[in-house]
């Protein structure tokens, strides 16, 4: 299974974009790459996720590399509400298309 | 509103008995999913479902037992062989099991033991 590095913590100043990084160097061709974020004591929200392109969606965008060794979420402006745990994904496709998820960056976005 | 409904949000389970959490989902989606988050750890998959009256083992499948009679719901139990039960038992469906659809989570049930 690919394996995702993402750093644990990050803060963001509201108003601003927040960017998070995710490496996946060991992504497979037809793996997608997904994003998630958990606030405590709540289920996991879908965000956005992708093959190879850019995407974009009303909540988020994001950023593959050409060689889909990594990739970058951008929430464009950051509000205290944005404040999560943020989890990239390369989504498997046994014991149907299970996440894993790792230890996820701790978002905090400060006032 | 369409969505994922998991109930009850917090249960406490007595020594050797069953405790049984549902999950229902008004998204007419055929897979459904069933993972356990313990503090400061990612999700694990207990079982899964793809399709009305077929179920699969995940990676945790002891100590649990699940059921899909009905499309929109997966009731997941908790027996008495699950020795550590305590933890946050989340419930996930997607249009089908394939790699370009997104699973979406419910708010979790919370177990805890009495």
């Amino acid at each position: 299974d690919a394996k995702t590095t993402q750093p644990p913590s990050m803060d963001c100043a509201e108003g601003r974009a927040a960017n998070l990084p995710c490496n996946h160097s060991t992504i497979s061709g037809n793996e997608y790459v997904y994003w998630y974020r958990q606030i405590h004591s709540q289920g996991p929200q879908y965000i956005i996720h992708g093959l190879k392109n850019n995407e974009t969606n009303e909540m988020a965008s994001l950023i593959i590399t050409e060689d889909r060794k990594s990739s970058t979420l951008i929430l464009p402006h950051a509000t205290l509400r944005d404040t999560a745990v943020y989890y990239c994904i390369v989504r498997v496709y046994n014991q149907g298309g299970k996440l894993i998820f790792g230890q996820g960056t701790e978002l905090s976005v400060k006032p | 509103d369409g969505g994922i409904t998991q109930s009850p949000k917090y249960l406490f389970r007595k020594e050797g008995q069953n405790v049984t959490l549902s999950c229902e989902q008004n998204l007419n989606h055929d897979a459904m999913y069933w993972y356990r988050q313990d503090p400061g750890q990612g999700l694990r998959l207990i079982y899964y479902s793809q399709i009305v009256n077929d179920f699969q083992k995940g990676d945790i499948a002891e100590g649990y037992s699940v059921s899909r009679e009905k499309k929109e719901s997966f009731p997941l139990t908790v027996t008495s062989a699950q020795k550590n039960p305590t933890a946050f038992y989340l419930c996930a469906s997607s249009i089908w099991a394939e790699g370009n659809q997104p699973q979406h989570f419910g708010d979790g049930t919370r177990l805890s033991i009495l």
